[in-house]
């Protein structure tokens, strides 16, 4: 049992590239999360998924896109990246109330 | 809308002191109390919660209890350990949704 998985652990960008963040968790929970950490910020929602086959905008949508691909995954996708989107980004998913979080993935755009 | 307020770090502490760190909240409706610890470079960990006013959340010696008259989840620990250190993190969930609202987070750094 694994809980939340994400890959890739670290990634250097350069300003204008795309890529996409995996995320994948075992527990058949429902619902899933993306989040991004900076300094002095706590956590910060940037979409999430009550349920597969939807997702709704959180805190700070812009400049991401993101896919419930089944019950499992949900991947994160940056089109353009922008250095303002360096950041440690985490998945969570959650049954109820309490959230279980990924070891995160920590992303430099140059 | 609602939020969470912790107090600001770093905390210092030594090994067996008495730990408080505060949080207190705003919201609209009766929400779900949580407190989350991230050890250095990992994901956020459950370290306990409180679902209802009273009810009182504990795991690996540290407690909290929901008051609703002060709106507060304080933390506390008897004696901390070195392996406390890390960042705690308040959060709350409102009533009927279900995104974690989170404070802005507490270093604690216990020496020996």
């Amino acid at each position: 049992n694994a809980g939340v998985t994400q890959t890739p652990k670290f990634q250097v960008l350069k300003t204008g590239q795309s890529m996409t963040l995996q995320c994948a968790q075992d527990m058949n929970h429902n619902s899933m999360y993306w989040y991004r950490q900076d300094p002095g910020m706590g956590l910060r929602l940037i979409y999430y998924s009550a349920s597969e086959g939807t997702t709704d905008k959180g805190e700070v949508p812009n400049g991401y896109n993101v896919s419930r691909l089944n019950k499992r995954e949900f991947s994160l996708r940056l089109e353009s990246a922008a250095p303002s989107q360096t950041s440690v980004y985490f998945c969570a998913s959650s049954e109820e109330l309490a959230q279980f979080f990924g070891p995160g993935t920590r992303l430099t755009v140059l | 809308g609602d939020s969470v307020t912790q107090m600001e770090g770093p905390v210092t502490l030594s090994e067996e002191a008495f730990l408080t760190i505060n949080c207190t909240y705003t919201a609209t409706g009766y929400p779900s109390l949580f407190w989350y610890v991230q050890y250095p470079g990992e994901g956020l960990q459950l370290l306990l919660k409180a679902t209802k006013a009273d009810d009182k959340g504990s795991n690996k010696g540290f407690e909290a209890t929901y008051r609703k008259e002060t709106t507060s989840f304080h933390l506390e620990k008897g004696s901390v350990q070195v392996s406390d250190s890390a960042v705690y993190f308040c959060a709350l969930v409102d009533q009927g949704a279900q995104k974690l609202v989170f404070g802005q987070g507490t270093r604690l750094t216990i020496n020996p």
